[in-house]
């Protein structure tokens, strides 16, 4: 399988607990994006890296909330100090380094609860 | 502050007839529209784009139009078929990497 994959595919966790998502990207794709969505709306934009750098950040980014991309293939992304208004999907996409079409791949995503 | 909207939560067709979703946005400084299907338990898949030097983009049996004057994108699935039915989200860019997503429209291909 060659697409975008996401882990874990659901979390639970208590309010005031830290989670960890990780995406891994098509292969070779440098462009890689972080998405929250929740029920009813479209996917919002967190964050984008090109390669190792995290080129551009969403006002919806809290301070709570880091990514990262360390070697330019996966990422984490952090939720610290969970909150129940963090529930929701977080997903991942990555795009080809041609910039022509800017077409996103998307992962299935990881569904957050935060009791 | 929506800048992408969907006004429209759900959609039914018939097999075989047309499928019109609709889009509007706010941003004239959009260059680049997609539209993505997403089906339940899965991301969003990638279906069609236009940039906004065009006003129609084909393929198979989808178009976009783009109506700038109007800030109006619509899609047209000729014919529409069981397969269809998913969730479908228009996108738009800003120059640069961030995108904008519509709410969906829900669209259920009657048999």
């Amino acid at each position: 399988d060659t697409g975008v994959s996401q882990n874990p595919r659901h979390k639970i966790t208590k309010r005031g607990q830290n989670v960890t998502f990780r995406c891994d990207p098509i292969s070779e794709h440098n462009r890689l994006y972080w998405y929250r969505q929740t029920l009813g709306q479209g996917p919002e934009f967190l964050t984008y890296f090109q390669n190792e750098a995290q080129l551009e950040k969403s006002r919806l980014l809290s301070d709570r909330f880091s990514a990262e991309r360390p070697k330019g293939s996966f990422s984490t992304l952090e939720i610290q100090r969970t909150e129940q208004g963090d529930s929701a999907m977080y997903l991942c996409a990555s795009s080809p380094r041609l910039a022509s079409t800017d077409t996103q791949y998307f992962g299935p995503g990881t569904r957050l609860t935060v009791l | 502050d929506q800048q992408v909207k969907q006004n429209s939560p759900s959609l039914s067709v018939q097999e075989g007839r047309i499928s019109i979703l609709n889009c509007d946005y706010t941003n004239s400084m959009f260059d680049y529209f997609l539209w993505y299907k997403k089906y339940p338990a899965e991301g969003p898949t990638f279906l069609i784009s236009i940039s906004s030097i065009k006003d129609k983009n084909e393929d198979g049996r989808f178009t976009v139009f783009l109506n700038k004057s109007a800030k109006h994108l619509s899609l047209h699935i000729v014919p529409s078929q069981p397969g269809d039915s998913a969730v479908y989200f228009c996108a738009a860019r800003v120059t640069g990497n961030q995108f904008y997503f519509g709410t969906g429209t829900s669209l259920t291909v009657i048999p």
